[in-house]
């Protein structure tokens, strides 16, 4: 069975503040997605990432940029100079290459505060 | 940019009664699928859907959940009698093949009282 964890239940950091959201991943396949979703307090599931198993590159995207570690199964999320709008809900999910049925299993989310 | 369109974004219905959740999945996309958030909690699997019929579901999917594709466009969760425990977030998704990306609605948001 896969399984997500993300240990970080609520973090805040001051506007400008680098921040790292952690996700640590469980799961018996050698094929597998990895996601990021953010969640702002309207409510909506905004797509992120994906991340393939084979494919263990750091990817930066702007602010963003994304630590994939095999060998310790974890999936680990960095925002630089942070801003008040990346406050949200932050979901790294996980889903196993069952070519047909790519479900996701998502972690419990961290609750990100930036102060201004 | 192509969306995942839901409606209503907000229901609210007495326990018992029925409630149909719609969705409009991305015009391309060939797998659909229903998520549920209760508040304050992580989001979970209801159902996937391919080919016009149910690929996999989850424990909470049980006979009182059902979906539909009652035509090339929408995409409907149907919930048969409301239970308290039903008031939740209820997310739609769509992806077009087994190498993309899931892409989620902005979620219905139902109150059973």
């Amino acid at each position: 069975a896969q399984k997500v964890t993300q240990a970080q239940t609520e973090i805040s950091v001051v506007e400008k503040e680098d921040v790292t959201l952690d996700c640590v991943y469980e799961t018996r396949d050698t094929t597998y997605y990895l996601f990021w979703y953010k969640q702002p307090p309207s409510g909506e599931l905004v797509f992120l990432i994906r991340r393939n198993s084979f494919d263990e590159q750091n990817e930066i995207s702007g602010r963003y940029s994304w630590n994939f570690q095999k060998s310790t199964s974890s999936f680990n999320f960095t925002i630089t100079a942070s801003q008040v709008v990346d406050s949200a809900v932050y979901f790294c999910a996980l889903s196993e290459a069952d070519f047909g049925n790519e479900k996701l299993t998502f972690g419990t989310g961290t609750r990100l505060t930036i102060i201004p | 940019e192509p969306e995942v369109t839901q409606t209503p974004s907000h229901q609210v219905t007495q326990m018992g009664q029925e409630v149909i959740l719609r969705c409009v999945p991305i015009s391309n996309h060939l797998y659909f699928y229903w998520y549920r958030q209760i508040l304050g909690q992580k989001v979970e699997f209801l159902v996937s859907f391919y080919n016009n019929e149910i690929s996999e579901k989850s424990e909470i999917f049980d006979d009182q959940f059902s979906v539909e594709r009652p035509d090339g466009s929408n995409f409907t969760l149907k919930i048969r009698s409301t239970k308290l425990e039903d008031s939740a977030m209820y997310f739609c998704a769509s992806r077009r093949d087994s190498q993309n990306t899931i892409y989620f609605g902005e979620g219905s948001w139902l109150t059973v009282v």
